[in-house]
């Protein structure tokens, strides 16, 4: 079974703190993502990476950044925490796609932060 | 990138059949239609993808006219488990290709009445 695992299910921090969200994959995935999910606005990509060391902005990457190290850790990084980065936050993996394979992002849980 | 447009919410009774239609009328040739399920307090989950005609799993049929500008989710005979928000998705599964990746909307919100 693939385990994408995140660092806390539950954060609470102060505005303009620095805050690191980390997201594990144990299944070798090369393409990893963060995403944000707010009420009434569905899931909005923040950024994505298809390999080590690479990143690709989504569509709402301002205020953040992310980290790619290693190939089964992705990070996210809140510079200067504000309080309209308070959402939870969602991290993916996916594999490199061969011809006929679906294309199947894995979800880990989920971490609700909440800045104050 | 395609935009996809699908209900908001829908209700059913136990045992029914939903269908839940999404429409993406700027669907690309390299685009694929795929289907995630959204439980409260867990992360979205893979249900089915296409690129035309029909497929069919364990879980659910997606229909998809010859046209590619819709596409149809099929829930066979829900039961109050159902109850989820459903995404339709549209984009390139070649990632690294260049192209955006698959990009979630809203969703609908599929209650199940007992």
């Amino acid at each position: 079974d693939v385990k994408v695992t995140q660092s806390s299910r539950y954060l609470v921090k102060r505005t303009g703190e620095k805050v690191f969200l980390e997201c594990v994959q144990d299944m070798d995935h090369e393409n990893m993502f963060w995403y944000r999910q707010d009420p009434g606005l569905g899931l909005r990509l923040i950024y994505f990476s298809y390999d080590v060391k690479m990143k690709e902005k989504g569509d709402i990457p301002e205020g953040y950044s992310v980290s790619r190290e290693k190939k089964e850790r992705f990070s996210l990084i809140l510079e200067s925490a504000s309080t309209n980065q308070t959402s939870m936050y969602l991290c993916a993996s996916s594999s490199l796609l061969r011809t006929g394979e679906e294309d199947t992002q894995y979800f880990g849980p989920g971490t609700r932060l909440t800045v104050l | 990138l395609a935009k996809t447009t699908q209900p908001i919410s829908m209700d059913s009774y136990e045992g029914q059949e939903v269908n839940i239609t999404c429409s993406h009328n700027n669907i690309a040739t390299n685009d694929y239609i795929t289907w995630y399920q959204q439980f409260p307090s867990q992360g979205p989950r893979f249900i089915i993808q296409g690129y035309k005609t029909k497929v069919t799993n364990e879980v659910a049929s997606l229909f998809i006219p010859a046209d590619r500008k819709s596409s149809t989710l099929s829930l066979p005979r829900v039961s109050l488990s159902d109850t989820a928000v459903y995404y339709c998705l549209v984009g390139d599964p070649a990632l690294n290709s260049g192209n955006t990746p698959l990009v979630f909307g809203k969703g609908t919100r599929l209650s199940v009445i007992a």
